[in-house]
């Protein structure tokens, strides 16, 4: 059964990195988009990147172009989000989730989340 | 961007009772438009594709139409396992993005 195991979570101070990691299974990952998706304590989602199946076209949503990297390694089945110059606004569960359309952004599963904090 | 209106942001209802969520998009984005389920401390949920298209294993008693710019989810028959906060995504252009949700609740 499809998988998507999210790590890398935890409390940062503002303008320092983290880096997520997704370790997908039970699916084809190489063949699949996949997208970062975060939702802040109490709030609505956001979605923030998403890479297509080979790495050839990453989409970032404004309030993170520049500080973000999306990327991936087929041969380990992993999803990156490199998160740098960090906010307090950052802080959320950060979710991936698998694109049944190729990247365009129809999400048909989830992983279930790590929690971003970022605080002084 | 586009931005996707979604109405009520809750809303109380009875068991059996009949649900609807409309969630307005501020462009035409044609058919693409999800509508996701999320319980508490948990993941969404794909319920919806495509406007109308029920994801599967998702019960029948979901529902979605609309086009364009107006869209509506429906739940024929309120299930106490319902209780939930829905979103609309858009995904006819990037940057992706959601309505505000609604949280159901049993009355």
């Amino acid at each position: 059964q499809v998988q998507l195991v999210e790590s890398g979570g935890g409390v940062a101070q503002p303008g320092r990195s983290l880096r997520l990691s997704c370790a997908a299974s039970g699916f084809s990952f190489s063949s699949y988009g996949m997208h970062w998706v975060r939702q802040a304590p109490g709030k609505g989602l956001e979605w923030v990147a998403v890479i297509w199946y080979d790495g050839s076209n990453k989409y970032y949503a404004d309030s993170v172009k520049g500080r973000f990297t999306i990327s991936r390694d087929n041969s380990k089945n992993t999803l990156y989000l490199q998160m740098n110059s960090l906010r307090g606004e950052d802080t959320a569960i950060y979710y991936c989730a698998r694109d049944i359309r190729g990247g365009t952004g129809l999400f048909d599963h989830w992983g279930q989340g790590t929690l971003v904090t970022v605080s002084s | 961007d586009i931005q996707m209106t979604q109405s009520p942001s809750s809303l109380s209802a009875s068991v059996g009772d009949r649900v609807a969520i409309t969630c307005q998009a501020s462009q035409d984005i044609s058919k693409y438009l999800n509508w996701y389920q999320q319980k508490p401390g948990k993941a969404p949920k794909l319920l919806i594709y495509d406007a109308s298209n029920l994801e599967t294993g998702v019960p029948l008693r979901f529902s979605g139409s609309g086009s364009g710019t107006d869209f509506t989810f429906t739940i024929s028959s309120l299930q106490p396992e319902d209780i939930a906060t829905y979103y609309c995504q858009q995904y006819d252009n990037f940057p992706l993005t959601f309505g505000g949700g609604t949280k159901v609740e049993i009355k």
